[in-house]
């Protein structure tokens, strides 16, 4: 089937624009996780989206950051009036969360977000 | 808050050798994971662990978790220059808690194997 897909794959923008970044999980996956990732690092936890549950907004860099997830499957997350430091790749991963504690999380190719 | 601290951060060697990574933290986790990522592509699941002294065995990788589910590591045997890649472990939450569902991601491992 098909894996986690995210558009676009590569976005340049200029300092003070806002940026939308998209993501189609796997069909029946609950739980929808974004990740930020710099050149070579580890990933940074920015949001999670399990179900009809509120979501976990608490690795929200700023309140410049937003995400949201229509219907339960794709998700987008907005940056607004970007800045040089926003530059990283953001991933997105979806799960299906189960009682059994495995939470195995599939991962996108991930967006490159250039901010100059 | 649960940490996982992965070490080490990078690795070079040759092709051939054998190679170990280390995944610790003072927290329990309910499972355990490790991701390989390679340039320009998202993470890629490798394996899950969820019993304390669990071994499993991928090909020439090797992964242990820790008896009391509190670290964890994988061995490369006879690396070669397609192992090349960020390893990333992370660990999974206990149900109830306030990281129910989610991963707790190590620093990662950059390795790189030459021919």
């Amino acid at each position: 089937g098909a894996g986690v897909s995210q558009s676009p794959s590569n976005k340049v923008t200029e300092k003070g624009k806002d940026v939308e970044l998209r993501c189609d999980p796997i069909s029946g996956h609950t739980a929808l996780y974004w990740y930020r990732q710099s050149l070579g690092q580890g990933l940074e936890f920015l949001i999670y989206f399990q179900g009809n549950s509120a979501p976990d907004k608490s690795g929200l860099p700023s309140d410049r950051f937003s995400a949201e997830r229509t219907g339960g499957s794709v998700s987008t997350l907005t940056i607004q009036r970007t800045q040089q430091e926003d530059s990283a790749v953001y991933l997105c991963a979806s799960s299906l969360v189960t009682s059994g504690g495995k939470y195995e999380q599939y991962f996108g190719p991930g967006t490159r977000l250039t901010v100059t | 808050t649960q940490l996982l601290e992965q070490s080490p951060q990078f690795l070079s060697i040759q092709e051939g050798e054998n190679l170990t990574v280390y995944c610790n933290s003072s927290s329990v986790f309910s499972s355990l994971q490790w991701y390989r990522q390679e340039p320009g592509e998202g993470p890629v699941l490798l394996v899950t662990v969820v019993t304390g002294g669990e071994v499993k065995k991928l090909k020439r990788l090797t992964f242990q978790f820790g008896d009391a589910r509190k670290d964890s590591s994988l061995h490369i045997t006879a690396a070669q220059p397609g192992d090349t890649g960020l390893y990333l472990c992370a660990g999974g939450g206990s149900a109830g808690g306030t990281s129910y569902g989610k991963l707790t991601f190590g620093q990662g491992t950059i390795l790189t194997v030459h021919p």
